[in-house]
């Protein structure tokens, strides 16, 4: 499969504090992107990286892409109650037109 | 960005029946896709929709359980057929526009 592993599989912090996820993927890709999902509900786009990026931020999220170990990792700073969702790596590889998701981070935070 | 409006939002079923959920589109997409969501699992895509043709379904999907419509550029429906506990899962739909998927809220089906 090329779905991609993410870890860990749940987090819990204080408010606060910054949060740190991880995704690994396995073939080459074109973008690397992160979601979040509310509740089970849908998932909204947070924010997406090229393979020929190394770091880009959006607000209080940062991701980098390290395309040599295959692996991403987005971090929240400042976390707050309403960041409580899953996360989710999605892999846009060559060659596929279609997006592979990861696994997931379940992330809790403690106000 | 896109809005897409999904219903039913939940739904309790009985085994050997079938359910239809709809996904409106805010705009014209040439694309719409259906993924399943089961249980604390990731998104596993069923099928792609294009409006006048048929949908392309994954690899472990078949047309004959979960049917696609797509009869125009802005609506689609994802029928799950003949279910059974196992097809308890969230279901949703989504559209790409500049290589971001924009989902809609998600349709929870519980089979019992």
């Amino acid at each position: 499969s090329q779905q991609g592993e993410e870890d860990p599989q749940a987090l819990s912090i204080q408010e606060g504090e910054n949060a740190t996820m991880n995704c690994s993927y396995k073939t080459s890709i074109n973008n690397l992107q992160w979601y979040r999902q509310n509740s089970g509900r849908g998932l909204v786009h947070l924010i997406l990286i090229r393979s020929n990026e190394r770091e880009k931020h959006s607000g209080r999220l940062r991701v980098t892409l390290d395309t040599s170990k295959k692996s991403s990792s987005l971090l929240i700073t400042a976390s707050r109650a309403a960041d409580t969702a899953s996360y989710f790596c999605a892999t846009f590889y060559f060659g596929n037109e279609k997006l592979t998701f990861g696994t997931g981070t379940r992330l809790t935070i403690i106000p | 960005s896109a809005v897409i409006s999904q219903k039913p939002s939940r739904d309790i079923c009985q085994r050997g029946t079938s359910l239809t959920i709809q996904c409106q589109v805010d705009s014209q997409v040439t694309m719409m896709f259906w993924y399943r969501q089961q249980p604390g699992q990731s998104l596993t895509l069923i099928a792609t929709a294009n409006q006048g043709s048929e949908a392309t379904y994954e690899s472990g999907f078949v047309i004959d359980k979960f049917p696609i419509s797509r009869p125009n550029l802005t609506f689609s429906t994802l029928t799950v057929s003949n279910m059974s506990p196992e097809d308890s899962s969230i279901y949703l739909c989504s559209v790409e526009r500049g290589e971001k998927l924009f989902f809609g809220s998600g349709t929870q089906l519980s089979v019992l």
